[in-house]
């Protein structure tokens, strides 16, 4: 079974520049997740979509931030414009469905630097 | 506020030895915990998990134990393997959340 995928792996821009990351799920996985990780913390739910509708997105920044999942399978979450402390790893992952009691299935994240 | 708490960033332990990370958290809706490890350059992959109706739940050398009335969770491992040495995180959801909601994790080093 193949895993979450994610493009670029790495990316690196100028505070300012827009940034867009790529997200191939887990096929059949209904539930769709975006992380924001800083380093030295753990994962932070950015936005999560249960096919292409949007069920959280209560921590996504929308004056800079935007997700789509349009097909309801893969997703890009865009960033416009960067700041410095957009830098981070960006992790995708997909469960089953989106009951509390399914893990969830993660990307390898994609690196932002913002210079 | 941080509702899911690792307070020891680091841990080191010897190679055959028992691992123990710990894990606070505050929100008491919350009833299934479960723990994932991260590599280096790698996605978190899920490692065990534990409903808040039980206090244990083992899978091969890792044990969780889940105690409701202090709110803290622990994750044993024993015994400990070198390849166990990774970043692991706690994470916490409440019925109907789907989300979850992590710590920032603890790096174990398992020294051979």
């Amino acid at each position: 079974e193949a895993g979450v995928a994610q493009s670029p792996r790495y990316k690196i821009i100028e505070k300012r520049q827009s940034v867009a990351f790529w997200c191939n799920p887990i096929s059949g996985h209904a539930t769709l997740y975006w992380y924001q990780q800083i380093l030295g913390q753990g994962p932070k739910l950015l936005i999560q979509f249960q096919n292409n509708g949007v069920v959280d997105d209560s921590q996504l920044p929308k004056d800079r931030f935007s997700a789509e999942r349009l097909k309801g399978v893969d997703s890009t979450l865009k960033i416009q414009p960067a700041k410095l402390e957009d830098s981070a790893v960006y992790l995708c992952a997909s469960s089953f469905t989106s009951g509390s009691q399914n893990e969830q299935f993660f990307g390898p994240g994609t690196r932002l630097t913002v210079l | 506020d941080q509702q899911v708490k690792q307070n020891s960033p680091s841990l080191s332990v010897q190679e055959g030895r028992i691992s123990i990370l710990n894990c606070d958290y505050t929100n008491s809706m919350f009833d299934y915990f479960l723990w994932y490890k991260k590599y280096p350059a790698e996605g978190p992959t899920f490692l065990i998990s534990i409903s808040s109706i039980k206090d244990k739940n083992e899978d091969g050398r890792f044990t969780v134990f889940l105690n409701k009335s202090a709110k803290h969770l622990s994750l044993h491992i024993v015994p400990s393997q070198p390849g166990d040495s990774a970043v692991y995180f706690c994470a916490a959801t409440y019925t109907n959340a789907g989300k979850s909601t992590f710590g920032d994790g603890t790096t174990l080093t398992v020294k051979p």
